[in-house]
């Protein structure tokens, strides 16, 4: 079984500050990982995936690296703007594509 | 362009009754999915369509019921609503070949 851990549960930071989330799993065989954002009351927007193979992906002030051998990804966020509160989710895909299990998300604040 | 959209946005039940909630994608994805997002317990996969004419169980598909007739359509069917399935549903979608899933904007259910 798959269990996938996302800590801190809540993170408030200063504007400006660079931050790092977790994310880990249990299960080192998946064929990808997702980070999505989530706005209260919304759906999830996805921000970034790493298939199994790479080691990391950017999109723009975000980074999200990959170290399946440890279980661990983060996602790195650099000059955090009050914008970017939300919670933040990883989920992994693994067991024949179909399997999919998501953490329980790590809710962030930046306050101005 | 749409994405991905959910009808209706919200719902109260009462134990017993049934009902049927439609997620329409408009991005020609061939696999669709159907989650449930309580709190403290992250999504969690019920059922999920790799094409049209095929549904296929997740990991809580216990109480509903799901079709795909038509691509672009994915229904999750309630037939005797219970308290515990009180929560918030999401659908998604993604191509194949391709692992970045698309959400609708959820559905909010209460079942008293």
């Amino acid at each position: 079984k798959q269990e996938v851990t996302q800590i801190p549960a809540a993170l408030s930071v200063p504007e400006g500050e660079n931050l790092v989330l977790n994310c880990s799993f249990t299960d080192s065989a998946i064929y990808n990982l997702q980070w999505f954002r989530q706005d209260p009351g919304k759906g999830l927007t996805s921000l970034l995936l790493i298939q199994s193979s790479q080691r990391e992906q950017t999109s723009g002030r975000l980074n999200a690296s990959l170290d399946k051998s440890s279980g661990r990804s983060t996602l790195y966020i650099a000059a955090s703007q009050p914008g970017d509160s939300a919670t933040y989710l990883c989920a992994v895909v693994w067991g024949g594509y179909q399997k999919v299990t998501f953490g329980t998300g790590t809710k962030l604040q930046v306050i101005p | 362009n749409a994405g991905v959209t959910q009808t209706p946005k919200f719902r109260v039940l009462k134990t017993g009754q049934s009902m049927t909630l439609l997620c329409a994608q408009d991005m020609n994805h061939e696999y669709m999915y159907w989650y449930r997002q309580d709190p403290g317990m992250g999504l969690r996969l019920i059922h999920y369509s790799v094409g049209e004419g095929t549904t296929a169980k997740g990991e809580v598909p216990d109480g509903y019921n799901v079709s795909r007739l038509k691509k672009q359509n994915f229904l999750l069917g309630l037939e005797s609503a219970a308290p515990s399935q009180t929560s918030v549903y999401f659908c998604a979608s993604r191509l194949a070949g391709r692992y970045e899933q698309y959400f609708g904007p959820g559905t909010r259910l209460t079942v008293t």
